[in-house]
């Protein structure tokens, strides 16, 4: 079975730093490019960034670039979101998902999520 | 970017109702336009990928179709279960994005 599990969440103060954990089971994690996608409380849903199965490619939105770095360890089963200068509109939940690209990180979809992290930014 | 535009924003209807989505694309995505479930403190759910293939596990009562620029999720006969936000995404590329949502009540 399947299970993603988020941890790191919680709140911080704006301009501070947050790291994101994702732990990964039930499938070959190294196999699959992984994302981060957020909702903020009463909104819908937005793709935040996405990496390649080695994490040699790494995409971020507009909103987070600069900010934001994903990363990932293949050995730990584990997907990273080191989250810096953070604002008040990064206040979201935060969901780790797999895709079924099993290549660069692009072109899949979300086939399996977590049950999502609470990031809050106190201003 | 590619923006994601879905219609009606909310929806009202009845058990038993046959009901239709519509998402539509700012630019042709080919068939890479994906359909989500969410219900309310849960973590979206893949419903339809590809445009019109059914994700594992998901009722045949789920159906979507379209391709290039307009797209529709269809529910054959609504259940109690399926009152929920429904989402589309692309992945055609990035920035990935998904529809606004379209929230489904009972009627």
């Amino acid at each position: 079975e399947v299970q993603l599990l988020e941890s790191g969440g919680g709140l911080v103060q704006r301009g501070g730093s947050l790291r994101l954990s994702c732990a990964a089971s039930g499938f070959i994690f190294s196999s699959y490019a992984m994302s981060w996608v957020r909702q903020a409380p009463g909104k819908g849903l937005e793709w935040v960034s996405s990496i390649s199965t080695t994490g040699g490619s790494t995409y971020y939105a507009d909103s987070v670039k600069g900010r934001f770095t994903i990363s990932r360890d293949n050995s730990k089963n584990t997907l990273y979101l080191q989250m810096n200068s953070l604002r008040a509109d990064d206040t979201a939940v935060y969901y780790c998902a797999k895709s079924s690209s099993r290549g660069s990180g692009t072109g899949g979809y979300f086939d399996y999520w977590g049950q999502g992290t609470l990031v809050t930014v106190s201003s | 970017d590619i923006q994601m535009t879905q219609s009606p924003s909310s929806l009202s209807a009845s058990v038993g109702d046959r009901v239709t989505i519509t998402c539509r694309a700012s630019q042709s995505i080919s068939s890479y336009l994906n359909w989500y479930q969410q219900k309310p403190g849960k973590a979206p759910k893949l419903l339809i990928y590809a445009a019109s293939s059914l994700q594992s596990g998901v009722p045949s009562r789920f159906s979507g179709s379209g391709s290039a620029t307009d797209f529709t999720l269809t529910i054959s006969s609504l259940q109690p279960e399926d009152f929920a936000t429904y989402y589309c995404q692309q992945s055609y590329n990035t920035p990935i994005t998904f529809g606004q949502g379209t929230r489904l009540e009972i009627k």
